[in-house]
């Protein structure tokens, strides 16, 4: 089983539309949840964090399961420039306090117009 | 502000020939660094990390080799490079209370 697991998609998605990727992690103890984007042949940026209480920002709400081990991704009112590939990333702490990212496979979105 | 920096951009190196990709950031002090390779089509694989200067850390066993000559620098080297090692490769740091920051990349092309 893989430690995170992710919808790898692709989503094709008319502009206006609302969109949810869905992420299930293996380790219970992981401590952090954050998504990234990675636009094509670019390096990934940190979208936003994953909070238990759930987080919005904008048009993009975040939730977490612990219970579950689930982590989603809401994106509303899709834009063409949402088009990209979203990474679901779980963070543990490693031996001489270094963090950890294990990454999804990534879950590609494609807004079309 | 904190920047972080890789060269090559690109890179297309024979099979059996060495490699060298370096890694700079700016902006921050003791940082932990990370390196970590894209394959096509692929998620990201931690390769190697660091928490300081001269300590590294492998993750999979592999034919690659990483240091940190100095607090801000982190290198990745190969002597004798296979095709598999093609791949994105991506340099990333963390400073204190901080989730991960990455690089531009290199795109290695192993023929």
């Amino acid at each position: 089983r893989k430690e995170v697991e992710q919808d790898p998609g692709p989503f094709n998605v008319p502009e206006g539309a609302t969109v949810a990727f869905n992420c299930t992690y293996s380790n219970s103890a992981s401590q952090s949840f954050f998504w990234y984007r990675q636009d094509c042949r670019k390096e990934p940026k940190l979208l936003m964090s994953v909070y238990s209480s759930g987080n919005e920002d904008g048009r993009f709400t975040a939730q977490l399961n612990r219970a579950s081990q689930y982590i989603s991704l809401l994106i509303r009112d899709s834009k063409l420039s949402d088009s990209a590939t979203y990474l679901c990333v779980v963070e543990d702490m490693r031996s001489g306090s270094a963090r950890q990212l294990t990454f999804g496979s990534g879950t590609q979105l494609t807004v079309l117009p | 502000s904190q920047t972080i920096h890789q060269w090559p951009a690109t890179l297309v190196q024979p099979v059996g020939s060495p490699l060298s990709l370096e890694c700079t950031v700016e902006g921050t002090s003791n940082p932990n660094l990370y390196w970590y390779r894209q394959a096509a089509g692929r998620g990201l694989q931690l390769l190697f990390y660091s928490v300081g200067i001269g300590q590294i850390s492998s993750e999979v066993p592999q034919n690659l080799s990483a240091s940190r000559p100095q607090d801000r620098q982190f290198i990745l080297s190969s002597k004798k490079l296979l095709l598999s090692d093609s791949g994105f490769y991506l340099c990333a740091y963390t400073g204190r209370g901080e989730t991960q920051y990455f690089g531009p990349g290199t795109r290695l092309l192993v023929l």
